[in-house]
């Protein structure tokens, strides 16, 4: 059973602060890493799409890396303001033309203005 | 461009009725779909997955089914529901092989 292991489960943090998240998978056989942001009442929505060692995106205020080699990446949130508040998912794939995802159990961040 | 549609957005059932969830995806041919279910205080777990349509893939064993009788429609049932069955369901579409997921705006389902 393949196992996507988020820290923390949640985090509150004030306007202005930066801060950041770990998400471990297995590294057999690994082929993307996934993070989405889901807002209360809404769907989770696409952030970043890595799949090479060293893989680093950003998105405004938002960025993430990857090592594939040990199996985590971190997301980091600089200047967190309020409408950042949300669940991050983050999930692993294996390849294949299922593109099967596992899912980890997020982390909930609430920025307090 | 394309779009994805879940519906009902809430449902309260009673135990032992059936059910039925209904996902279409549009703008896009062949894609993979699936549903995950996140029940409380847990996090996404994949149900079904399908690459092609009558093509259906369970992940694990339970009282739920899922058919694609067409190549844009997931359709997820059950004949009797169980407390434990309660949850949100989440359809997502993706492009064969790579790329993440677009999601639908999800079905808060309560069984009662």
């Amino acid at each position: 059973i393949l196992n996507v292991e988020q820290s923390p489960q949640s985090l509150h943090v004030q306007e202005g602060d930066s801060t950041n998240f770990t998400c471990s998978f297995p590294s057999s056989n690994f082929y993307a890493l996934h993070w989405y942001r889901w807002e209360t009442a809404k769907s989770p929505e696409a952030l970043f799409v890595m799949t090479l060692n060293g893989d680093e995106k950003k998105k405004g205020r938002i960025s993430a890396t990857l090592n594939t080699k040990e199996g985590y990446s971190y997301l980091y949130i600089k200047g967190s303001q309020p409408e950042d508040s949300a669940t991050y998912l983050c999930a692993s794939s294996y390849g294949g033309a299922t593109n099967k995802l596992i899912f980890g159990t997020g982390t909930l961040l609430a920025v307090q203005p | 461009s394309q779009t994805i549609h879940q519906w009902p957005a809430t449902l309260v059932q009673p135990v032992g009725s059936p059910l039925s969830l209904e996902c279409t995806v549009e703008g896009t041919s062949n894609p993979n779909l699936y549903w995950y279910r996140q029940a409380a205080g847990r996090g996404l777990q994949l149900l079904f997955y399908s690459i092609g349509i009558d093509q259906i893939s369970s992940e694990v064993p339970q009282n739920l089914s899922a058919s694609r009788p067409q190549d844009r429609q997931f359709i997820l049932s059950s004949k009797k529901l169980l407390l434990s069955d309660s949850g949100f369901y989440l359809c997502a579409w993706s492009a064969q092989g790579t790329g993440g997921y677009t999601f639908g705006s999800g079905t808060r389902l309560t069984v009662v």
